[in-house]
């Protein structure tokens, strides 16, 4: 089975703070993603990644990177921390993008507040 | 651009009786389309998805779902409701060379009473 991990369930943190977000996956998944899940909104894509040291921007990349310095493992930080940015983070992977889309697989999630 | 617009936040049917879960999407190249569930505290399990060919497609725990192209929608119906159905859906959209990124709707919660 593909597993998809999170390093935390739940996260506070102070505003202003750095925060990392760790996501490993052990299926050898060429891309992975990073999405914000609030509710009304459903799922938007903040940042993936398509390969080692690749990424690009997603739909709400704004206050936040990332860093696949591994393939199996997908960081997110937000490099400040503010109050909008209290969400659920939900991670995810999925084989090479290259042709038909493919399930993706996703991580428990993270649920951060930012007080 | 792709869209998905899912009708109603919330759903909540009566034990035993039919889910009809509303997915409608907007795409101007072949679509390929998804569902998913959301389990309380988490993450997203794919319930079943549609790529090429039959147009009826079955999942897990008894869901079905049919692509209408004249209709762009992709409705997630079983035909009898249990308790353990309870959660959040999400309806997503896709398409060829899209580099795997999927569009997600809004969700629609589904609650079931005994």
């Amino acid at each position: 089975d593909v597993k998809v991990t999170q390093s935390s369930r739940y996260l506070v943190k102070r505003t202003g703070e750095k925060v990392f977000l760790e996501c490993v996956q052990d299926m050898d998944h060429e891309n992975m993603f990073w999405y914000r899940q609030d509710p009304g909104l459903g799922l938007r894509l903040i940042y993936f990644s398509y390969d080692v040291k690749m990424k690009e921007k997603g739909d709400i990349p704004e206050g936040y990177s990332v860093s696949r310095e591994k393939k199996e493992r997908f960081s997110l930080i937000l490099e400040s921390a503010s109050t909008n940015q209290t969400s659920m983070y939900l991670c995810a992977s999925s084989p090479s993008g290259r042709g038909p889309p493919y399930e993706q697989y996703f991580g428990p999630g993270t649920r951060l507040t930012v007080t | 651009a792709q869209s998905v617009t899912q009708l109603g936040s919330h759903v909540s049917v009566s034990e035993g009786a039919l889910v009809l879960l509303r997915c409608n999407y907007s795409s101007s190249v072949p679509p390929y389309l998804f569902w998913y569930v959301q389990y309380p505290n988490q993450g997203l399990q794919l319930l079943l998805k549609y790529t090429t060919g039959a147009t009826l497609v079955k999942g897990i725990n008894g869901f079905e779902a049919e692509f209408k192209k004249s209709e762009t929608s992709f409705h997630l119906t079983k035909p009898s409701a249990h308790m353990s159905d309870a959660a959040e859906y999400f309806c997503a959209v896709s398409s060829y060379n899209q580099g795997g990124k999927l569009i997600f709707g809004q969700g629609t919660e589904l609650s079931v009473k005994p």
